[in-house]
């Protein structure tokens, strides 16, 4: 079974400053999807980038990145030039070429100061 | 915009009643899905359909069942619910059953709250 651990509970960040959010996960599968998705105070889960375990280049989405670590294990988020806007709840998510299932990691909560 | 409308935002419950939690997607999604949230632990699924009146066990159904008589419309139901069973409940659809091709789209979400 696949695991996804996100390790920080809670993150804060300054506005126009930037900010890595972390996501580790566990599968013995070699080709697999991952996910970033942010959920903000009005609960709506929205998609903010996806990585495929195959290619090597780094997803990109405006100010959102990711770095992706295949040995390693990792999936981490970059939000560069931090808005009000980003403050939420942030999830990883997994899930293998074959699935129908993601799995969720336990989610970071991010605050962004004025 | 794929719309997906879960019927209550809140919804206050006594232990051993039947909740019923409608959800209903306008894009005539193939995929259809009830997802449980709570702190720590992030979303796990109860249950998930592929296609009308057919449906596939997730990571918790136990004490869950589910109901797809039409292809618009999925409903979680708790046929007594426990006090364990006050969470958040989030509705989803995907046209396609291969995530990475077809991203998920979530409704608002229903705050269940049983005492």
């Amino acid at each position: 079974a696949q695991t996804v651990t996100q390790s920080q509970p809670e993150m804060s960040v300054q506005e126009a400053e930037t900010v890595t959010l972390s996501c580790t996960y566990d599968t013995s599968e070699s080709d697999y999807y991952l996910f970033w998705y942010k959920q903000p105070p009005s609960r709506q889960m929205i998609l903010v980038i996806r990585q495929e375990a195959y290619k090597q280049q780094n997803a990109t989405e405006n100010r959102f990145s990711v770095n992706f670590q295949k040995a390693a294990k990792s999936f981490s988020l970059k939000i560069s030039d931090s808005q009000l806007g980003d403050a939420a709840m942030y999830f990883c998510a997994f899930i293998n070429n074959a699935g129908n299932m993601l799995t969720f990691g336990g989610g970071t909560r991010l605050m962004v100061k004025p | 915009d794929v719309k997906v409308t879960q019927s209550s935002r809140y919804l206050v419950k006594r232990t051993g009643e039947k909740v019923f939690l409608e959800c209903v997607q306008d894009m005539d999604h193939e995929n259809m899905f009830w997802y449980r949230q709570d702190p720590g632990l992030g979303l796990r699924l109860i249950y998930f359909s592929y296609d009308v009146k057919m449906k596939e066990k997730g990571d918790i159904p136990e004490g869950y069942s589910v109901s797809r008589e039409k292809k618009e419309r999925f409903s979680l139901i708790l046929e007594s619910a426990s006090t364990n069973q006050t969470s958040m409940y989030l509705c989803a659809s995907s046209l396609y059953g291969a995530y990475h091709n077809s991203p998920l789209h979530f409704g608002n979400g229903t705050r269940l709250t049983v005492t």
